[in-house]
């Protein structure tokens, strides 16, 4: 199986801030890794999908990069509803698996 | 617009049998190439992907959860369920659907289930 390991788990971050999150995967995996965005009581929001399309209706601040086994999420100016929990998701094989998060919160 | 809906028990006993379905709304569970999923959330943490059943009944489960994961479709109703037996309080968490294939942009609000005596 494959394991993904975000980092860094946790950040305190201020408003327009640019912000990048890490995701690598134990194996290569293509480009078959997506980026969601989960707030409190809610289910996770697709943010990019295949490493780096951007899923209609996503700000275009938020953008995707890496192939392999390297990932980068980037919020190139972190806004108030940007304060969230963020997971990647490798679509590679199966069983497919998720980062164990990494939470954005306000400094 | 497609919309998925979990219902079932939000409480369940210890070594019973949890059982979810999802309703899907704003599309046919059977108009082919989907694979309906599940993921669950443990409380205060990531999230764990359980499995998927094709609209043609064929199914994916984890291997870590294969031995007590059965899931199901009913065309005619236009919902998919899951079932877990044997479970224990590492089962709680909150559990979704999801359409795949490919990454989730479909998801039901998720229902908590609580396994307690």
């Amino acid at each position: 199986d494959i394991q993904l390991t975000q980092s860094p788990s946790f950040l305190s971050a201020s408003v327009g801030d640019r912000v990048t999150i890490t995701c690598r995967a134990s194996q290569g995996i293509s480009s078959y890794l997506a980026w969601y965005q989960q707030k409190p009581g809610k289910a996770p929001q697709l943010l990019i999908y295949a490493a780096s399309t951007l899923q209609s209706g996503v700000p275009s601040r938020f953008s995707g990069s890496g192939s392999g086994t390297e990932f980068t999420l980037t919020i190139s100016s972190l806004q108030p509803e940007d304060f969230a929990t963020y997971y990647c998701q490798q679509l590679n094989s199966y069983p497919s698996s998720f980062g164990g998060g990494t939470k954005v919160e306000i400094k | 617009q497609v919309q998925l809906q979990e219902s079932g028990p939000g409480l369940v006993s210890p070594s019973q049998t949890l059982s979810l379905t999802c309703n899907v709304s704003g599309g046919s569970i059977s108009s082919g190439g989907y694979y309906w999923s599940w993921i669950r959330q443990h409380p205060g943490k990531g999230l764990e992907w359980i499995g998927y059943i094709y609209d043609s009944g064929n199914t994916y489960y984890n291997p870590s959860l294969k031995s007590r994961v059965t899931m199901s479709v009913d065309t005619s109703k236009n919902q998919f369920s899951l079932k877990l037996n044997s479970v224990t309080a590492a089962d709680t968490a909150v559990y979704y659907c999801a359409r795949g294939p490919g990454a989730y942009v479909y998801w039901g609000q998720g229902t908590l289930v609580t396994v307690s005596s």
